[in-house]
């Protein structure tokens, strides 16, 4: 069964470095490309960036270009969602979603990570 | 970057009543290109169809796609309570993913 699981909810204070991750199993996590969406609250999903785990090619969206860093570690099978310096903006749920192979769609989504910043 | 405007913001309608929900993109968008998203409450998106009609695994009969160039559309047939939800469009093009808005499908 496939599934990805992410890391739990954070709540960390402006300013703050964070490091989320998402982790695969029940399928080849090298063979397919892992994205980050986020949702603020009350709106809707955008897309922040890729990444393919098997040769770490990486691809943003210019409008989260420079705000956030997309990583993964094939060894454990995990991809990383992280910020230097957090910002009360950043406040939403947070998927990663595998693209579905050979297609453009993003077919298993892990459970979400709510990351709250607050002073 | 290709824009997704959905329409209308909201429906409301009646369990065993017919959704017809739109997508439409600023430039034309290639039907490989095109997803449908359902998202409720608590939990995760979940796929319903890629390129632009396919409908992912156990997607349910009802739901349906439709559309080409700028011009996309979701169906669901006859609405089932557990359907009540916002539903999303997306599409890819040029390295870039975008979504739109989103409809929200509410009980009247």
């Amino acid at each position: 069964e496939v599934q990805l699981v992410q890391s739990g909810a954070e709540v960390k204070k402006p300013g703050e470095s964070l490091k989320i991750s998402c982790k695969g199993s029940g399928y080849s996590f090298t063979d397919y490309w892992i994205a980050w969406v986020r949702q603020m609250p009350g709106k809707g999903l955008e897309w922040m960036g890729i990444i393919h785990p098997g040769d770490s090619a990486i691809k943003y969206s210019p409008s989260f270009q420079g705000q956030v860093t997309v990583s993964a570690d094939k060894s454990i099978s995990t991809a990383y969602l992280q910020w230097s310096s957090l910002k009360a903006s950043d406040t939403a749920m947070y998927y990663c979603a595998r693209r579905l192979g050979g297609h453009w769609a993003f077919d298993y989504w892990g459970q979400g990570t709510l990351v709250t910043v607050s002073s | 970057e290709i824009v997704l405007t959905q329409s209308p913001g909201t429906l409301s309608l009646s369990p065993g009543e017919r959704a017809t929900l739109s997508c439409r993109a600023s430039q034309s968008v290639s039907s490989t290109f095109l997803a449908w998203y359902q998202l409720k409450p608590g939990q995760p998106p979940r796929l319903l169809i890629y390129g632009a009609s396919n409908k992912a695994i156990g997607i349910p009969d009802r739901f349906s796609g439709s559309g080409s160039g700028t011009d996309f559309t979701l169906t669901i047939s006859r609405l089932e309570p557990e359907d009540f939800a916002v539903y999303y469009c997306q599409q890819y093009r040029s390295s870039l993913w975008t979504f739109g808005q989103g409809t929200k499908v509410e009980i009247k």
